[in-house]
Parts: structure tokens; C-alpha cells; sequence
């Protein structure tokens, strides 16, 4: 079956350090990658996605490529904000199986230190 | 914007009382979902609908029943509270199937169960 796997948190970081959070998956057919945030007291919101193989998402100075080939999505910035402080998921859906669904990982809890 | 509203934002319930979780999306979006948020469990699905008059179970669809007789509206109901059920619960909304549109969440519902 379809699954995601990210690095357990929390990670804890300096202001404008350099950021990564590891994800990979397992999926039957063609998925579709997503990274989310959770900001404190709120629901998630898209982060950044991307569709198929070498595409790579980016939003908010985050960025994050689709590798097939180590099935991979590692979320990435170059220079983290004390407001990037929060729980990132990330979550495929399997487009090949026409799934309704997203998979989401347990979430990497990233706390920026001023 | 009103987005995703969810109602109530806090409820204490009492073993073996039941209530329901309403969910209103005012983005006309075919898909509703309803998750739940554990610590250290990420969100795992409890159910979802893929329009109006549909429902259809998800990962941990036990002890909860939902109903979606209008498209705007997602209901989520627990018929006899059990502590186990304490947690967050999220809803979600999307135009379309979440491969290519991204799900739009409400800011959640705190429930404790004693």
C-alpha cells in the first residue's frame, strides 16, 4: 500500500540556518507530493507540490523535488525565519489508482531559535 | 473569506454522550473529509464524501458516522463517546480528487472525552 515517512522531530534550529526535512514514500501508482504546514492553532494549508518525476515545488523560500529514482521529497530552505516555526506533513496521492485520498506522514514538528 | 468553518472549536464531553461535529465549506467543493490528530500519529482519515449523498470510510472509521445530505455541509457524529475518541479532529474540502487540488482545512475541533 501507499505510504509517506518523514524524519521524527522536533528539529531546532538557529535563524537562518539551513533547513531539511526528509520524506519518502511507497506507492502503487503515480502519485502526487505535497508538503503541508501547520502553524500553531490552525489547520494545515498547502505548502508546495509537485506532480511527476524532476518537477520541483517551491513556495515561501521552501522548495522541495520529486525523485523517482530514490522515491524522495526532501522539503528544503535556505534560510529559516523564527516564523517558520511549526508541524510540516508530508502526504502523497496516488493519481494512477484515482485515489480520493491523501496519505500524510506523522508530521516533523521545527522549532527556529532567534 | 470564510474558507472551511468548523463548529464547535471546543467541546468536554462525558463517556457515553454523543454529539455532532459540523463542517460547512462555502468554495462549492465536491470532496469532504474529516481526520483526526493524535500526537505522534500524524492525521489519519475517518471518513470522506466525493459529493453530495455520498460517504465512504477511511482508516479509523470506528465508533464515528457522518452524513453529507447538503453539498455544503459535512457532519460528523459520535454516538456514544469513548476517551479514546479525545483528540482533534480536522475537516477538510477540495474541488476535485486531492491529486490536483489541494485540500482546504478548518482550524479544528479540541474534544476531550472524560
Amino acid at each position: 500500500g501507499n505510504s509517506v515517512t518523514q524524519m521524527e522531530g522536533p528539529v531546532t534550529l538557529s535563524e537562518e540556518a539551513f533547513l531539511t526535512i526528509n520524506c519518502t514514500y511507497t506507492a502503487t501508482g503515480y502519485p502526487s507530493l505535497f508538503w503541508y504546514v501547520q502553524y500553531p492553532g490552525e489547520g494545515l494549508q498547502l505548502l508546495l507540490k509537485a506532480t511527476k518525476a524532476d518537477d520541483k515545488g517551491s513556495n515561501k523560500g521552501f522548495e522541495a523535488t520529486y525523485r523517482k529514482e530514490t522515491t524522495s521529497f526532501h522539503l528544503e530552505k535556505g534560510s529559516v525565519q523564527v516564523s517558520d516555526s511549526a508541524v510540516y506533513f508530508c502526504a502523497l496521492s496516488d493519481r494512477g489508482n484515482r485515489d480520493d485520498k491523501i496519505i500524510f506522514g506523522k508530521g516533523t514538528r521545527l522549532h527556529i531559535l532567534p | 473569506n470564510a474558507g472551511v468553518t468548523q463548529t464547535p472549536k471546543f467541546r468536554v464531553l462525558k463517556t457515553g454522550q454523543s454529539m455532532t461535529l459540523l463542517c460547512a465549506q462555502d468554495m462549492n467543493h465536491e470532496y469532504m473529509y474529516w481526520y483526526r490528530q493524535d500526537p505522534g500519529m500524524g492525521l489519519r482519515l475517518i471518513h470522506y464524501s466525493v459529493g453530495e449523498g455520498t460517504t465512504a470510510k477511511g482508516e479509523v472509521p470506528d465508533g464515528y458516522n457522518v452524513s453529507r445530505l447538503k453539498k455544503q455541509n459535512f457532519l460528523l457524529g459520535l454516538e456514544s463517546a469513548a476517551p479514546s475518541q479525545t483528540s482533534v479532529y480536522f475537516c477538510a474540502s477540495s474541488k476535485r480528487a486531492p491529486s490536483n487540488q489541494p485540500q482546504h482545512f478548518g482550524d479544528g475541533t479540541r474534544l476531550s472525552i472524560l
